[in-house]
């Protein structure tokens, strides 16, 4: 079975400050790793994946993310948070041996931006 | 990225009555989509897989006659909860599969369900 797990269910930081979030996942198979993030009462919104390739991803509004095997790790960053950046975070897994890639979530973190 | 939307964002019923959230696939179409709840400060819990032309497929714990999921089309999946108590009150999420890039998935707005 899968599982993710985020450390910190709260992370705050100052505007301008680096934003690390961070995310450890178990998968007996090589996985599918995602960053979601969530405005309040909205839905999901993709940040980033790694399926396969380049270890280092990129995504939007400047967040980026390195798959690293050896720490089963996919930690979220920002070199410079902004006060749009606070939001709930999610990080997940998909299921690649299944048809439907089935995703396991993460307890979320939310982020708060300090003026 | 693919265009979900969820009607209605927002719905308050009285207990015992039924309530149908409905999921759109905009500009594309999903043979798969996914039904989840969300409850405060907790994270997404996959009710359901819908797939279309079929039966849903539930996971373990959930009340598939108590959570009543169709997906007649290509474009649009329901989900019924039946005979809804308080406890039924939470955030529902759909999100569709993209078989244009299978292990992606594209997450509607949300229904906020309130029982009273």
């Amino acid at each position: 079975a899968q599982s993710v797990t985020q450390l910190g269910s709260h992370v705050s930081v100052s505007e301008g400050a680096l934003v690390l979030l961070r995310c450890n996942y178990s998968s007996s198979v090589p996985p599918y790793l995602f960053w979601y993030v969530q405005y309040p009462n909205q839905g999901l919104q993709l940040l980033l994946k790694y399926t396969t390739g380049a270890t280092l991803v990129k995504g939007i509004n400047g967040f980026e993310a390195e798959f690293k095997k050896s720490e089963t790790s996919f930690h979220l960053t920002k070199p410079s948070a902004h006060m749009s950046d606070a939001a709930e975070y999610f990080c997940a897994v998909s299921d690649i041996r299944g048809s439907n890639y089935k995703l396991t979530f993460g307890k979320g973190t939310l982020l708060t931006v300090n003026p | 990225g693919a265009v979900v939307s969820q009607h209605p964002s927002r719905v308050i019923c009285k207990s015992g009555t039924s309530v149908k959230i409905e999921c759109r696939s905009l500009d594309f179409q999903a043979t798969t989509m996914f039904w989840y709840r969300q409850f405060p400060k907790k994270s997404l819990m996959l009710m359901a897989t819908s797939n279309e032309g079929s039966k849903a497929t539930y996971e373990q714990g959930v009340e598939k006659d108590k959570f009543l999921i169709n997906h007649a089309s290509l474009t649009l999946s329901t989900l019924t909860v039946t005979s809804a108590h308080p406890e039924d009150s939470s955030f529902y999420i759909c999100s569709v599969n993209d078989h244009r890039s299978s292990y992606e998935q594209y997450f509607g707005p949300g229904t906020r369900l309130t029982v009273t």
